[in-house]
């Protein structure tokens, strides 16, 4: 199983500053990743897919890259919404399966 | 708009069974496949497995094997989960959610997800 190690487990930022989001595979997923928004008592938003295409509606300021084992989510001028644990998600086939990161929660500085 | 509502809250017995609902609306539904996903309390989120709504195929997590059946009814474009043999630590927030693909094209649900449903709870509980 590919095992998806995300860092760090708590970022603190101030609104208005940038958010580095780290993703890492235990082996190659290409660029077979996705990332994900969840706020509290909702159900996660895809906000990445491809590493580094945004999803329909999701703001400019997110935005992904990386391939291979290195990912990573930035969001250049964090708004109050965004505010929020992260996800990423490798989808690559081989081997068959479809694992998460643990999650990088996003917490007002 | 596109859009997968869920059954309502589910509290069972060690042992029992729980079946969860989507229901989907504002798209083709016979187009898209329909993962699971589920998400312990205070933990991240576990692929479940994943059904095709256009012929039925699926595939599902290793771990949940011999556990997990999973089924649509295309005539109310309703996806359903059906998880056996319940423990405690099957208490956990359940998620439909779409696979963007074309599913005619596809044989198994290692994707990423465009749409979710809120949610179900399950709470497995003596």
């Amino acid at each position: 199983e590919i095992v998806m190690t995300q860092s760090p487990a708590t970022l603190s930022v101030s609104p208005g500053e940038r958010a580095t989001l780290s993703c890492r595979a235990s082996q190659s997923v290409s660029s077979n990743l996705a990332w994900y928004q969840q706020k509290p008592g909702q159900a996660p938003r895809l906000l990445i897919y491809g590493a580094s295409t945004r999803a329909t509606g999701i703001p400019a300021r997110f935005s992904g890259s990386g391939s291979g084992t290195e990912f990573t989510l930035t969001i250049s001028s964090l708004q109050s919404e965004d505010f929020a644990v992260y996800y990423c998600q490798q989808y690559n086939n081989w081997p068959p399966t479809l694992t998460f990161g643990g999650g990088t929660k996003v917490e007002i500085k | 708009q596109v859009q997968l509502v869920q059954s309502g809250a589910e509290v069972k017995k060690p042992g029992a069974s729980v079946k969860v609902s989507c229901k989907a609306s504002g798209y083709t539904f016979t187009s898209y496949g329909i993962s699971w996903v589920r998400q312990a309390p205070g933990q991240g989120l576990e692929w479940m497995g994943w059904i095709s709504a256009y012929n039925g195929n699926t595939n599902y997590a290793q771990k949940l094997q011999g556990r997990v059946t999973m089924t649509t009814d295309t005539s109310t474009s309703t996806a359903y989960m059906e998880l056996r043999s319940l423990r405690s630590d099957d208490t956990a927030v359940y998620y439909c959610a779409r696979d963007p693909r074309d599913t005619a094209m596809v044989t198994d649900g290692y994707y990423y997800m465009d749409v979710w449903g809120k949610g179900t709870t399950v709470t497995v509980s003596s």
